[in-house]
């Protein structure tokens, strides 16, 4: 099964930091991954998918990338209502989807 | 716009059954029967765990190792609606329980947009 780790696990930062959250799969995975955004009790939304393609309605300081097996969220310029905890998933071994472990995003 | 709102949820025993419904609304009949669906649940302080996936015609049908054998997923597209019936429940099995659609319209594998609000499957004795 193919595995992805994120870190770090934790990060704190405060408003207006450029941040980095990063996505490393255990298997070659092509660009088939994608980043959602999860605050407190609610459901999870979609950033970018197929790695660096940013979703419909979703404010440009986000981005994303990869290099290799290895994928990066870019937050330009973090805003209030970012800190939120960030998930990758993978669907390249579909249909048995992945999701990192997470990485919560703390205000400093 | 199109919405998912599931329902079902509720504390169960161990051992017990459940049946989860999600309805979707904002889709007319051959939007939604062109759609893979999924489930996605989330025990409480953890991360996304997928659950289940099933095909716009139902033709296919995917489940987690965990859930196999266990949980059945279904859609009546003249309804709308998506659901999950689980049985012989376990403790661990507690979670808020996600409905999501898959992002592109006849798609085989593909990302997540958009998600229900979440219904919480306790289970416990």
């Amino acid at each position: 099964d193919i595995q992805l780790t994120q870190s770090p696990s934790f990060l704190s930062a405060s408003v207006g930091d450029r941040v980095t959250i990063t996505c490393r799969a255990s298997q070659d995975i092509s660009s088939y991954l994608a980043w959602y955004q999860q605050k407190p009790g609610k459901a999870p939304k979609l950033l970018i998918y197929e790695a660096s393609f940013l979703h419909s309605g979703v404010p440009s300081r986000f981005s994303g990338s990869r290099s290799g097996s290895e994928f990066t969220l870019t937050i330009s310029s973090l805003q209030p209502e970012d800190f939120a905890t960030y998930y990758c998933q993978q669907i390249s071994s579909y249909p048995l989807y992945a999701f990192g472990q997470g990485t919560k995003l703390e205000n400093k | 716009e199109m919405q998912l709102v599931e329902s079902g949820g509720g504390l169960v025993k161990p051992g017990g059954s459940l049946r989860l419904s999600c309805a979707a609304s904002g889709f007319t009949f051959s939007d939604f029967s062109g759609y893979s669906m999924n489930w996605v649940r989330q025990a409480p302080g953890k991360g996304l765990e997928w659950v289940a996936t099933i095909s716009g015609n139902s033709g296919y049908i995917e489940y987690a190792d965990s859930m196999k054998g266990r949980f059945t997923i279904s859609r009546d597209n003249v309804k709308n609606s998506l659901y999950l019936q689980m049985n012989s429940l376990r403790v661990e099995d507690t979670a808020v329980y996600y409905c999501a659609r898959d992002l592109r319209q006849g798609s085989s594998g593909d990302y997540f947009d958009p998600w229900g609000q979440g219904t919480l499957v306790t289970v416990s004795s």
